[in-house]
């Protein structure tokens, strides 16, 4: 049974330029949510997928934007990039009510 | 909005010793998540506790909600290399898991042979 799947592992881009990122999740699990964490910093909540609509969104601003699929794999993208923007990126998956799997992560670097 | 706060920020400990981290949350805690994450990789489950009181093993770690203070507790007994890496609590608003979680910084732990 394969985990939650990322790509790429590692991205890199200019300033002012888009990103997209991918996500397929854990077999069963229904709801994607996706997470950014700078370098020494715990994760944080960018939003979360559920039946292909955004359910719950943090605080972020509307650069960052998803989708996610009939098959549940998801999209994180990033448009604008900024400096700030570089961090590992994480995927989460979950069925309702149970506990979130964390993928492997994509490191954007932002130059 | 909720913050989590843990201690020790970092940890050396000696191989074959126990150590524990802790993490006290800002707002009442209905769902807790302990996970461990490798540097620069993705986060591995380790945990989940909702109910106050609750204690949960797995292995040598052990892990337990005090709801009244807000606080979850991680316990390594008798540490080994393969427990170094750096571990992570988050929390979520109202519990079941279905919500993004708010996380700490994380507690760096280093075992030294």
């Amino acid at each position: 049974d394969a985990g939650v799947t990322q790509s790429p592992t590692h991205l890199i881009k200019t300033r002012g330029q888009q990103v997209t990122l991918r996500c397929s999740p854990k077999s069963g699990h229904d709801t994607v949510s996706w997470y950014q964490q700078a370098l020494g910093q715990g994760p944080q909540f960018i939003f979360q997928y559920y039946e292909e609509e955004e359910r719950q969104r943090g605080n972020f601003p509307d650069r960052f934007s998803g989708h996610q699929f009939p098959n549940y794999s998801s999209e994180l993208n990033v448009n604008a990039l900024l400096l700030g923007d570089s961090a590992l990126y994480l995927c989460a998956s979950s069925r309702e009510f149970y506990e979130q799997y964390f993928g492997p992560g994509t490191r954007l670097t932002v130059t | 909005s909720q913050e989590l706060e843990q201690s020790p920020q970092s940890l050396i400990v000696q191989e074959g010793k126990n150590l524990t981290i802790n993490c006290t949350s800002s707002k009442t805690l209905y769902g807790l998540y302990w996970y461990k994450q490798k540097y620069g990789e993705g986060l591995i489950f380790l945990m989940m506790l909702q109910k106050g009181g609750e204690e949960k093993s797995h292995e040598k770690i052990t892990a337990k909600l005090d709801e009244k203070k807000q606080q979850s507790s991680l316990h390594i007994t008798a540490s080994q290399p393969s427990h170094a890496g750096i571990y992570l609590c988050g929390a979520d608003g109202k519990g079941g898991g279905a919500d993004g979680l708010t996380f700490g910084k994380g507690t760096h732990l280093i075992i030294q042979p």
